[in-house]
């Protein structure tokens, strides 16, 4: 089955710089792959998606980056703000198979003021 | 409305209750899912129900208990629960294509096991 791993598991930054959060994934198969955000005692919510198709995809201050042939793919985010501090999952599906998302172990994001 | 509305919100129960969650979506959505969360760690798949039939059980105890009413309605029936099962359980749905979407989560039930 599916294995993701992401790292780093933690991570702090000053306002204003940029974060990274990297994800591998084993099934060469999986062509779907989302990132949540995690605020404490709050749900899971979608903040980008890309899929198999697509190298890049940007949304505003987000971006997510895939490489097939590496099986990886990132999270950018940059122009940080406290706000952004969070628990950021990523996770990879395989489409028309089993609606089986599989997460990586998350990332705790911390934005220092 | 994009809203998984899960109740109750938190649940108190001993080893030899029996309670179930609740949840529902008017998405339309086709898929839906239990995750099971403990502290610091990623939400682990339970259940998957597509098109209101069980597809993925991944492997869990039988004293956690499924059910899909109708395609809007989810409930996970619990017996017999053991203090290791206390966590946050999270409800999510999505469009259930096999075209990879959007799961949508609910604010999730928070289980202590006492």
């Amino acid at each position: 089955g599916e294995n993701v791993e992401q790292h780093p598991s933690t991570l702090s930054v000053q306002e204003g710089d940029s974060a990274v959060i990297k994800c591998t994934y084993s099934d060469s198969a999986s062509n779907y792959f989302p990132w949540y955000k995690q605020e404490l005692g709050k749900r899971p919510q979608l903040i980008i998606d890309i899929r198999s198709n697509v190298g890049e995809k940007k949304d505003q201050r987000i971006a997510v980056t895939l490489n097939k042939t590496a099986k990886h793919f990132s999270l950018h985010i940059t122009e940080t703000q406290p706000e952004d501090s969070a628990v950021y999952f990523c996770a990879a599906l395989l489409e028309g198979g089993s609606e089986k998302l599989v997460f990586g172990k998350g990332t705790k994001l911390t934005v220092n003021p | 409305d994009t809203e998984v509305t899960q109740t109750p919100k938190h649940l108190v129960m001993g080893m030899t209750n029996k309670k179930s969650l609740k949840c529902e979506q008017h998405m339309g959505h086709r898929a839906m899912y239990w995750y099971k969360q403990k502290a610091k760690k990623p939400p682990e798949l339970m259940f998957v129900y597509s098109y209101e039939k069980l597809s993925i059980n991944e492997s869990v105890p039988s004293r956690f208990s499924p059910e899909c009413p109708n395609s809007s309605l989810l409930n996970l029936h619990l017996h017999a629960l053991q203090p290791e099962d206390s966590a946050l359980y999270l409800c999510a749905s999505s469009q259930g294509t096999g075209y990879g979407t959007e799961a949508f989560f609910g604010q999730g039930t928070r289980l202590t096991v006492v």
